[in-house]
């Protein structure tokens, strides 16, 4: 089985700082994959980093860092230099390897205010 | 390229009446899924389906059905509607097969209201 823990329910955050999205997660599966997803008030669901388990360098994409602790089975999204844009539902979710047909299970989500 | 595409955006039923949402892909994906997101929370997998012919069950089956009959379609059935199936649904596919990182192609969601 998998799980994914998001305790932030919602935060606030100045323009132009970093943010981090606490995520958390277990699973039996050696591979695996972590994935961060933002959800804006539109409601799409739009990909913005991926973290595989094998993989030993944190991933980056443009303004997006995955802070990967394998050990303590964590997977934080740092966001930096905030914009307004940037406001919307995080979610954390991770994808199992074959023997769980590739599931992507998702975490409850962070709601991230970005205020002017 | 249309992706992952899903029909009707929205929809308003009655306790007891049933309803099929329709789901289709054009990238010849294997995986696809039916999620269900209720308001402020996550996504909750209540079915998949590995390939043509072949589906299962995710965490909140109860309810709903669904068939697999080509590659491109995977429409999601509500028999005998509840209020506790107000939700967005959201189709999703991928390759699979392959990999860990492969990341998932959503469809807009279809926003149902059981009255």
């Amino acid at each position: 089985a998998q799980k994914i823990t998001q305790t932030q329910p919602g935060m606030f955050v100045q323009e132009k700082e970093a943010v981090t999205l606490d995520c958390t997660y277990d699973t039996s599966d050696q591979s695996y994959g972590l994935f961060w997803y933002k959800q804006p008030s539109s409601g799409e669901m739009i990909f913005l980093i991926y973290q595989g388990s094998y993989d030993e360098q944190n991933a980056t994409e443009g303004r997006y860092s995955l802070n990967f602790q394998k050990a303590r089975k964590s997977a934080n999204l740092v966001i930096s230099a905030s914009q307004l844009g940037d406001s919307a539902m995080y979610f954390c979710a991770m994808r199992g390897s074959r023997s769980n047909d590739y599931k992507l299970s998702f975490g409850a989500g962070t709601t991230v205010t970005v205020r002017a | 390229n249309a992706g992952v595409t899903q029909t009707p955006k929205f929809r308003i039923l009655k306790i007891g009446q049933s309803m099929t949402l329709q789901c289709a892909q054009d990238m010849n994906h294997n995986y696809m899924y039916w999620y269900r997101q209720d308001p402020g929370m996550g996504l909750k997998l209540i079915y998949y389906s590995v390939g043509a012919g072949i589906t299962d069950k995710g965490e909140v089956p109860n309810g709903y059905n669904v068939s697999r009959s080509t590659t491109e379609d995977f429409p999601l059935r509500l028999e005998l509607a509840a209020p506790s199936q107000t939700s967005v649904y959201f189709c999703a596919s991928s390759h699979g097969g392959i990999g860990t990182n492969e990341k998932l192609f959503f469809g807009s969601g279809t926003q149902l209201s059981v009255l």
